[in-house]
């Protein structure tokens, strides 16, 4: 079954520093998330991503944050200087443009970003 | 705004037994969609149902069923035959019908299957 992967699943990085999440969606799909989630805590939408363009953000995703598709595949989440309280479950996702599929966002695994 | 409400923190229950999980949602929407999503241990975010708001019929996916109330705004999840790999969080969510909107979380309810 098709599947949403991401890189890498572990990243400890120095405050200050800056980070990237990669991730490759499923091939057919054209509807790209990135959601975050604070241990214990619930999931929380940070940006989607549509034909080369954020369609919506949330207000998490501040001017520290930036994503990108650089080729056909993959899908990256920047932040430019970590903080500590940047340190979460950060998980990519995405979903079909049409069908029965549509509206039915699929999960990668996570990366799970520690900032010291 | 939407709100996805989860009462219920933690639960348990008896492997084999039947648990039913807790949502209430609050929106002005008319057509909507409604999710659960289990993450286990893993902390992977993984789908197990799904329930359009303009089908009346109850979905359902193997042991996994819910009791969708449009009118009260309700939609619980019923695990049946529960089994030991059902351990996990589960979170209910809630999404727009219009494009590919973002899904809008409840805080989880942490289920714990007893051997």
């Amino acid at each position: 079954e098709p599947e949403v992967t991401q890189t890498p699943s572990h990243q400890v990085t120095q405050m200050g520093q800056e980070v990237i999440l990669r991730c490759v969606p499923i091939s057919n799909h054209l509807y790209f998330y990135w959601y975050r989630q604070i241990l214990g805590q619930k999931v929380e939408f940070l940006v989607s991503f549509y034909n080369n363009e954020i369609s919506e953000k949330s207000e998490i995703f501040d001017d520290q944050f930036s994503v990108e598709r650089p080729d056909g595949s993959n899908f990256t989440l920047k932040i430019r200087s970590t903080k500590l309280e940047d340190s979460a479950m950060y998980f990519c996702a995405s979903s079909e443009a049409t069908g029965q599929g549509r509206n039915t966002i699929y999960f990668g695994e996570g990366s799970w970003l520690t900032v010291v | 705004a939407q709100t996805v409400t989860q009462s219920q923190p933690e639960m348990s229950v008896q492997e084999a037994e039947t648990v039913t999980l807790s949502c209430t949602y609050d929106t002005s929407e008319n057509n909507y969609y409604l999710f659960w999503y289990k993450q286990p241990p893993s902390r992977q975010m993984i789908l197990v149902i799904r329930q359009e708001a303009y089908k009346q019929q109850n979905a359902t996916e193997n042991r996994f069923s819910v009791n969708f109330q449009k009118a009260a705004k309700s939609f619980s999840l019923k695990i049946s035959d529960s089994q030991l790999g059902d351990t996990a969080m589960y979170f209910c969510a809630f999404m727009k019908d219009f494009g590919n909107e973002k899904l809008t979380f409840g805080t989880g309810t942490r289920l714990t299957i007893i051997p």
